[in-house]
């Protein structure tokens, strides 16, 4: 089954914790891309990648890193978290090098930083 | 600001109805895409429509573009219970500096009434 799985779906957290949240697709997609989902604010890009080891700043990239050392994983890296990063992340794939076709998104990771 | 803007923010029908969602944007788009949220998961990409096309069918949705107004409609119809849900529009514009970038509308709730 075509998937993109994030790990962990559910995390709580305290300030300046360092934590990974992982993400892996199973359709060789080219593209993945981060995404942070607020309340009132949407969806917004975090950081994204068009292919193994090339990796952009999206919209609201402070705070975050990210890798692709594979193309199906794109793990995003809270160096020293704070609360205002409290939020619903998604990890998206695409087919299309820039990733402005059909998005397969993650189920989420609901992040809480205390 | 926000390219696509999802209108109404809120709408509640009865089951059987159909629902209509408009989406405004301002700038000029290769395409245009159409994604459904359940409370919490994931997005699932619904349908897209391409800047030389007018209309799109799939199953019970209609999508509809008329790039002049830059705008597009989402209708879904003889709804059902399970059509609750968060719905937005998601368009492909070309930067300043020549890339293109897929941007979110905010999205917005359709709540469908046994």
């Amino acid at each position: 089954e075509a998937q993109v799985t994030q790990n962990p779906r559910y995390l709580i957290t305290v300030t300046g914790k360092k934590l990974t949240v992982t993400c892996s697709q199973n359709m060789n997609h080219e593209y993945m891309s981060w995404y942070r989902q607020d309340p009132g604010l949407g969806l917004r890009q975090i950081y994204y990648s068009m292919n193994v080891e090339v990796t952009d700043k999206g919209d609201v990239p402070e705070g975050y890193k990210v890798s692709r050392k594979e193309k199906r994983n794109f793990p995003l890296i809270l160096e020293s978290p704070s609360p205002n990063q409290t939020s619903l992340y998604f990890c998206a794939s695409s087919r299309y090098i820039a990733g402005v076709g059909e998005l397969f998104f993650g189920e989420g990771s609901r992040l809480t930083v205390l | 600001s926000q390219q696509g803007e999802e209108d109404p923010q809120a709408l509640s029908i009865q089951e059987g109805e159909n629902a209509t969602m408009n989406c405004s944007y301002k700038t000029s788009i290769n395409n245009l895409q159409w994604y459904r949220q359940n409370s919490g998961r994931g997005l699932v990409h619904l349908i897209l429509i391409r800047s030389n096309e007018r209309e799109k069918h799939s199953g019970r949705l209609r999508v509809t573009l008329d790039t002049s107004k830059k705008s597009s409609s989402l209708l879904i119809t003889a709804s059902r219970a399970a059509d609750t849900a968060s719905y937005f529009c998601a368009t492909d514009l070309i930067t300043q500096g020549g890339s293109e970038k897929l941007v979110f509308g905010k999205g917005m709730k359709l709540t469908v009434n046994p």
